[in-house]
């Protein structure tokens, strides 16, 4: 059974970097899917930030593509989020999520990590 | 604004059957990308509920259902019960710009 798991500071200040780690048991992530990041405001619905691809391929929101990057990390079987230059719209619930195989536009979301809520205040 | 709308909230008695509308254009829905289903029940992490429009993964009951035609795509769920309360988002695919995976704004279901 594969689970998902986030990590990261819980506050960052304006300006600095978002940096946020998802452990994943039960599954080896270099071995297949797409493996993505989803945030979702305070109160508000769900945005989609990015996907990276067992591969290494990546694949940005447009909105967002300029501050973000994910990467993987196959040895200690977790992938990685960074979003450069944060402001309080940042703030929000980040989710990391397993996707599927094939291509990007056929992928949906699941398993989900439980989320972690990052606040951008000084 | 999100590029696939769906109404802001829904409510029904129990027992009875409610839909859940997702619309888009022919840059996402309308030129065949699939669409997808999730239930979020309150401070938890939203979950897959149907995929490719309309199959269900493994547990999910039969009460809930999905479609699409055209531009647009629906959820459906039969014999409403107070445990399905909670808010139903829509996802697809969207090719403009440089392609982007894209989520509905959500719906809120209230179970009277």
């Amino acid at each position: 059974q594969v689970q998902l798991q986030e990590s990261g500071p819980g506050q960052v200040k304006p300006s600095e970097t978002l940096s946020l780690t998802c452990a994943v048991s039960g599954y080896s992530i270099a071995s297949a899917y797409y493996w993505g990041w989803v945030r979702q405001p305070p109160g508000k619905g769900l945005e989609w930030i990015g996907s990276i691809y067992h591969t290494g391929s990546t694949y940005y929101n447009p909105s967002l593509k300029s501050r973000v990057t994910i990467s993987l990390e196959t040895s200690k079987n977790q992938f990685s989020l960074q979003l450069t230059s944060v402001t309080a719209a940042d703030t929000a619930v980040y989710y990391c999520a397993r996707g599927t195989t094939g291509a990007l536009a056929q992928n949906w979301f699941g398993p989900w990590g439980q989320g972690t809520l990052v606040t951008v205040s000084s | 604004q999100s590029v696939l709308t769906q109404p802001p909230s829904v409510s029904g008695a129990p027992g009875q059957r409610v839909t859940v509308s997702c619309t888009g254009s022919s840059s996402n829905i309308g030129a065949g990308f699939d669409v997808q289903w999730y239930q979020q029940l309150p401070g938890t992490a939203p979950k897959l509920l149907i995929y490719r429009n309309s199959n269900r993964p493994s547990g999910v009951p039969d009460r809930f259902s999905g479609s699409r035609s055209g531009t647009s795509a629906s959820l459906a769920i039969t014999g409403l019960q107070a445990e399905d309360e909670a808010d139903y988002y829509c996802q697809s695919f969207d090719s403009s710009l440089s392609g982007s995976v894209v989520f509905g704004g959500g719906t809120k279901l209230t179970v009277l």
